[in-house]
């Protein structure tokens, strides 16, 4: 177990609709990274927070966006959904804002786009 | 631009058997080198990192991966596989001098290993 979690496991939607998958950090990391993992792309890094604030950007859509609560909880914003939005998405956990800390990532969420 | 490449997509082995996962890299600057391995229906573990040291570098599992920049090669190696190391394997690369902290993956070796 990482610590990281993730809500919910699996999601099932509709083309067009806009779902919300939620991410807690490990206790006392700052920073959290979501990535899209899926056959054909692979896993794409999509945006990272630290403490609140956007830090990098990755290969992310205009239809997604994400946020970092105070809590430091975070949440991937994902709007107008596409078949081909279909994927695992994981959301991961650092201490630190750079590139020197390993990152720990949760269990991840299935979204199945129908 | 940073890059990671994994030449095989799958590695079989027998137990017992020493275990070379392969993984070359492409960046400006200093490399910062992780190696992460995805069981099935789980999410990625950390294994293992190069940052600056010594060339071999020990993780978690039993696993290492030998640093060498003049083959800018980061191969993550088992000296005696166990079947319960079957499982996907990403390495990943970070190029932290242009203040990019973007974590690139390569495509994933899927590692099969036989009893």
């Amino acid at each position: 177990d990482s610590g990281v979690t993730q809500t919910p496991k699996h999601l099932i939607t509709a083309t067009g609709q806009r779902v919300t998958l939620r991410c807690s950090p490990r206790s006392g990391d700052l920073s959290v990274y979501w990535y899209q993992q899926s056959l054909d792309q692979g896993l794409q890094f999509l945006i990272q927070y630290y403490n609140g604030e956007e830090r990098a950007k990755g290969n992310i859509l205009e239809r997604f966006s994400a946020q970092q609560f105070p809590d430091l909880h975070s949440e991937l914003n994902l709007s107008s959904l596409e078949l081909g939005d279909s994927a695992l998405y994981f959301c991961a956990s650092s201490t630190g804002r750079d590139g020197a800390y390993e990152q720990y990532f949760g269990p991840g969420t299935r979204l199945t786009v129908t | 631009a940073q890059s990671v490449a994994q030449p095989e997509d799958q590695v079989n082995v027998a137990e017992g058997n020493p275990l070379t996962v392969k993984c070359t890299y492409s960046v400006s600057g200093n490399p910062y080198l992780f190696w992460y391995v995805q069981y099935p229906n789980r999410g990625l573990q950390f294994l293992l990192k190069y940052i600056t040291g010594d060339n071999l570098v020990k993780g978690s599992y039993g696993f290492e991966a030998e640093f060498n920049k003049s083959q800018t090669s980061f191969h993550l190696k088992k000296p005696s596989a166990l079947v319960s190391d079957s499982a996907l394997y990403f390495c990943a690369v970070r190029d932290f001098l242009h203040n990019d902290y973007k974590l690139s993956f390569g495509a994933g070796t899927t590692v099969t290993v036989r009893a």
